[in-house]
């Protein structure tokens, strides 16, 4: 069974980048799509955008300016970086597999942007 | 961009009881859906795609249906493990995707 496992930094400033990095176990993410979502305290679930070991990638439109998602199948992980956050950026980020629906979620990770 | 709306925001059940949630998107999405159940403090849980598919180790008691701009969950015999918040997601505006704000079940 594969899992998935979301690690960075759960403090970043205003105005800084957060960088976070999900390992996956038991599968290989040459295969299939690999998203990120997040889910700001109390709210609900915002899909950032994915990727896919082609180089395709998608973005949400409302983040688009500021988000990139990355690969390095050496290692089986891929990464988020979100540049200029603010405290609207404070949230669960998880990372999930699967191109239109998500059948495989890692446990997530809280990230505050605070000074 | 498709906007999901789900009602009632909150369903109170009492356990052995059905509960009936409904999803509706403000333009077709054909069966393109999925359901998730998320309990506090985890990652969501696939319970439906394609409207109506169970994967692979999901209870019989989780059903969904409809198609284009109208769906519904219903579970059957609410066990304790139910209680919950459950989002609905469309992709049929891949490679856009758009989440519900949820229905919290709890108990009555």
């Amino acid at each position: 069974q594969a899992q998935l496992q979301e690690s960075g930094p759960g403090l970043v400033r205003p105005s800084e980048t957060l960088s976070l990095t999900c390992t996956v176990s038991g599968a290989s993410i040459t295969i299939d799509y690999w998203s990120w979502i997040r889910q700001a305290p109390g709210q609900g679930l915002e899909w950032i955008g994915y990727i896919h070991n082609s180089g395709d990638t998608n973005y949400d439109p409302s983040l688009k300016s500021r988000v990139t998602i990355s690969m390095d199948t050496s290692k089986n992980h891929f990464s988020l970086t979100l540049t200029s956050v603010t405290a609207a950026d404070t949230a669960v980020y998880y990372c999930a597999k699967g191109p239109k629906y998500f059948d495989l979620w890692g446990r997530g990770t809280l990230v505050t942007v605070s000074s | 961009e498709v906007v999901m709306t789900q009602s009632p925001a909150t369903l109170s059940v009492s356990p052995g009881e059905s509960a009936t949630l409904s999803c509706r998107a403000s333009q077709r999405v054909s069966t393109n859906l999925a359901w998730y159940q998320q309990k506090p403090g985890q990652a969501p849980r696939l319970l439906i795609y394609a409207a109506s598919t169970r994967p692979t180790g999901i209870p019989a008691r989780f059903s969904g249906s409809g198609s284009e701009t109208e769906f519904t969950l219903t579970i059957n015999s609410l066990q304790s493990e139910d209680f919950a918040v459950y989002y609905c997601q469309q992709y049929d505006n891949w490679p856009l995707f758009t989440f519900g704000p949820g229905t919290k079940v709890d108990i009555k």
